[in-house]
């Protein structure tokens, strides 16, 4: 079954630094989406993504976010200067190879840890 | 924005034990998901079920829409089971289908042995 995929699974950086998270979404899907979850809170919406441009984005996704795809397979999230409160899970996740399809697919996560 | 509310906020069982959480919403929605967040922070998806009932195992879901909310059935409960089940749901607007699901606040389930 396809799925989609996330990388790394864990990253440790220092406050300041940049980081760029990697996703892979499902092939055929044409709608991409970042989530975050912080430690014991909800899941938030941080931006979706379609026809290579941001279509909706939070009020959590300010200048220090970007999303980008660079071919076309990869999707990525860049945070320029992480700050401690950047610290969270953020999930990858697609939807859409067809008119009625508005499921989501989860990627497993990569755990963001801001020092 | 679309209100999300799961209850209840903490449930603990006895293994074998039957359980049911709800999830009401504000506004009409075109998707309505179930999450299990596993120990690992790894969320799998259990249904997506904008209306009508599912069932998958021991697991099973129904939405009634033009009630606003959704239960989520657990059977004969397992330790396995044990995690925070999350309800998410995408606004029904205008056809699109690049909406954000917005999440409750889960429910946190323990099943004791």
């Amino acid at each position: 079954e396809p799925e989609v995929t996330q990388t790394p699974s864990h990253q440790v950086t220092q406050m300041g630094q940049e980081v760029i998270l990697r996703c892979v979404p499902i092939s055929n899907h044409l709608y991409f989406y970042w989530y975050r979850q912080i430690l014991g809170q909800k899941v938030e919406f941080l931006v979706s993504f379609y026809n290579n441009e941001i279509s909706e984005k939070s009020e959590i996704f300010d200048d220090q976010f970007s999303v980008e795809r660079p071919d076309g397979s990869n999707f990525t999230l860049k945070i320029r200067s992480t700050k401690l409160e950047d610290s969270a899970m953020y999930f990858c996740a697609s939807s859409g190879d067809g008119y009625d399809s508005y499921e989501q697919y989860f990627g497993p996560g990569t755990r963001l840890t801001v020092t | 924005g679309i209100q999300v509310e799961q209850s209840p906020p903490d449930l603990i069982l006895q293994e074998g034990a039957n359980s049911t959480l709800r999830c009401n919403f504000s506004d009409s929605v075109n998707n309505l998901q179930w999450f299990h967040q596993n120990p690992w922070g790894q969320l799998i998806n259990l249904f997506y079920i904008p209306s009508g009932t599912k069932q998958n195992g021991r697991l099973s879901a129904t939405t009634v829409a033009t009630e606003r909310y959704s239960l989520l059935y657990i059977s004969s409960s397992q330790t396995t089971d044990s995690g925070v089940y999350f309800c998410a749901c995408r606004l029904h607007f205008g056809g699109t289908s690049y909406g954000k699901l917005t999440f409750g606040q889960g429910t946190i389930l323990t099943v004791h042995p």
